[in-house]
């Protein structure tokens, strides 16, 4: 089973450029979240769509949107890339309230 | 609102010593509670989860958590570390509310070293 699958892997930008991060999951899952992690702050939820059709802010929303395409897929654009953009940025789709998060396996962005 | 804190960004124990780590959390409406482990260059995986029920949660590869509702905290412990043990570990809440929607909010992070 692929569960949920990021991609790209790594992606180098620079400064006012724009990108877009795939997410599919295969588990049939209601709620899907966009996450970024920084050293010593853990994750931060960025995005979240709790059902097709829906999407709403997180914690720190600025300078990204989302589009939830259909119930299997949630991406994540960055339409004018800063260095403060720099993370790891990880997807993740639930049952919903009360269930686990299962993650992808990150993008790795650099912005310069 | 929810929140979690982590005791110590670092914890280094020997192999075969017992694991501890600290997860403290604060949360308006009943919580769910998670651990998730990182290994390096990968993604979170689930070790343990608390909803309802028995306050003591036993996970994978030997984990365990218990549910303290009066100290609000949800601490990870593990009675003989191994090697393979070594990675961050993330303590995570979810509020039982209606409009929580799965959201989890997690704590920081302690990097878990193991020497031999």
């Amino acid at each position: 089973n692929a569960g949920v699958t990021q991609t790209p892997k790594f992606q180098v930008l620079k400064t006012g450029q724009s990108m877009t991060l795939q997410c599919a999951q295969d588990m049939n899952h209601n709620s899907m979240y966009w996450y970024r992690q920084d050293p010593g702050m853990g994750l931060r939820l960025i995005y979240y769509s709790a059902s097709e059709g829906t999407t709403d802010k997180g914690e720190v929303p600025n300078g990204y949107n989302v589009s939830r395409l259909n119930k299997r897929e949630f991406s994540l654009r960055l339409e004018s890339a800063a260095p403060s953009q720099t993370s790891v940025y990880f997807c993740a789709s639930s049952d919903g309230m009360g269930s686990p998060l299962h993650f992808g396996n990150g993008t790795r962005l650099t912005v310069t | 609102a929810q929140s979690v804190t982590q005791l110590g960004s670092h914890v280094s124990v020997s192999e075969g010593a017992l694991v501890l780590l600290r997860c403290n959390y604060s949360s308006s409406v009943p919580p769910y509670l998670f651990w998730y482990v990182q290994y390096p260059n990968q993604g979170l995986q689930l070790l343990l989860k608390y909803t309802t029920g028995a306050t003591l949660v036993k996970g994978i590869n030997g984990f365990e958590a218990e549910f303290k509702k009066s100290e609000t905290s949800f601490h990870l412990t593990k009675p003989s570390a191994h090697m393979s043990d070594a990675a961050e570990y993330f303590c995570a809440v979810s509020g039982a509310g209606g409009t929580s929607y799965g959201k989890l909010t997690f704590g920081q992070g302690t990097i878990l070293t193991v020497h031999p």
